[in-house]
């Protein structure tokens, strides 16, 4: 149980354009998910808190208007990322806390923005 | 100094031998803790979580948690190469705002 899916696994955008980034809690419901964004050879870093049916709280220094998130049920959250540039280019992350469970992570998405 | 700090490595052990990882934080109200590994290129999966004193065991992991010194450890009894991997340390802070903050992880290596 406490599965968490992401899609896509990866993705190739030119600069300029939009890509949207979907996470599902697949057996639970999770009110709060988490976005994190990793560079090669780094930790992860939190972006933001998406919190279902309420604006998501974004961490210092991530541009809210860069990094649209939308929490529109108990089981989807996504994140686009608008008007993408190569420094874009990371290794997203979204991850959901069940109860009982640990914070469980999706597989990720590989955005390479060209 | 960091929230939460790890040795980066790389550490390296021989096949069958005790693997010891460390990691300290800084925030002493800190409740939860956990242990993830993760491969090249894949997402973090959760070996296990502590938030009492003492140690927890769950197969060939061992992890141990010290509030005091604040100061958690992950222990891999009988190291296999699939255990090659950076393992990360997490922090769930106190307070209503449940996020985790990593540490920047450790390499591991295990020598066939």
């Amino acid at each position: 149980g406490a599965v968490v899916s992401q899609h896509p696994s990866w993705v190739i955008c030119k600069s300029g354009t939009s890509v949207k980034i979907e996470c599902r809690s697949l057996d639970f419901q999770a009110t709060t998910m988490f976005w994190y964004r990793q560079f090669p050879k780094q930790s992860l870093m939190l972006m933001a808190t998406s919190n279902e049916g309420s604006k998501a709280t974004y961490e210092q220094g991530v541009e809210k208007d860069k990094f649209l998130i939308n929490h529109a049920s108990l089981t989807l959250s996504t994140l686009t990322v608008t008007s993408a540039h190569p420094e874009d280019s990371s290794f997203y992350i979204c991850s959901a806390r069940p109860a009982l469970y640990g914070y469980t992570f999706g597989s990720g998405t590989r955005l390479t923005v060209v | 100094q960091k929230e939460v700090e790890q040795n980066s490595g790389p550490l390296s052990v021989p096949e069958g031998a005790i693997a010891s990882l460390n990691c300290t934080y800084s925030d002493r109200g800190s409740q939860s803790f956990f242990w993830y590994r993760q491969y090249s290129g894949k997402s973090p999966e959760l070996i296990m979580f502590i938030y009492s004193n003492g140690d927890k065991e769950d197969g060939r992991f061992t992890a141990q948690l010290n509030k005091a010194s604040q100061y958690v450890s992950l222990l891999i009894r009988d190291s296999q190469p699939s255990d090659s991997a950076t393992y990360l340390c997490a922090v769930e802070r106190a307070g209503s705002a449940r996020q985790l903050t990593f540490g920047s992880g450790t390499q591991l290596t295990v020598l066939p």
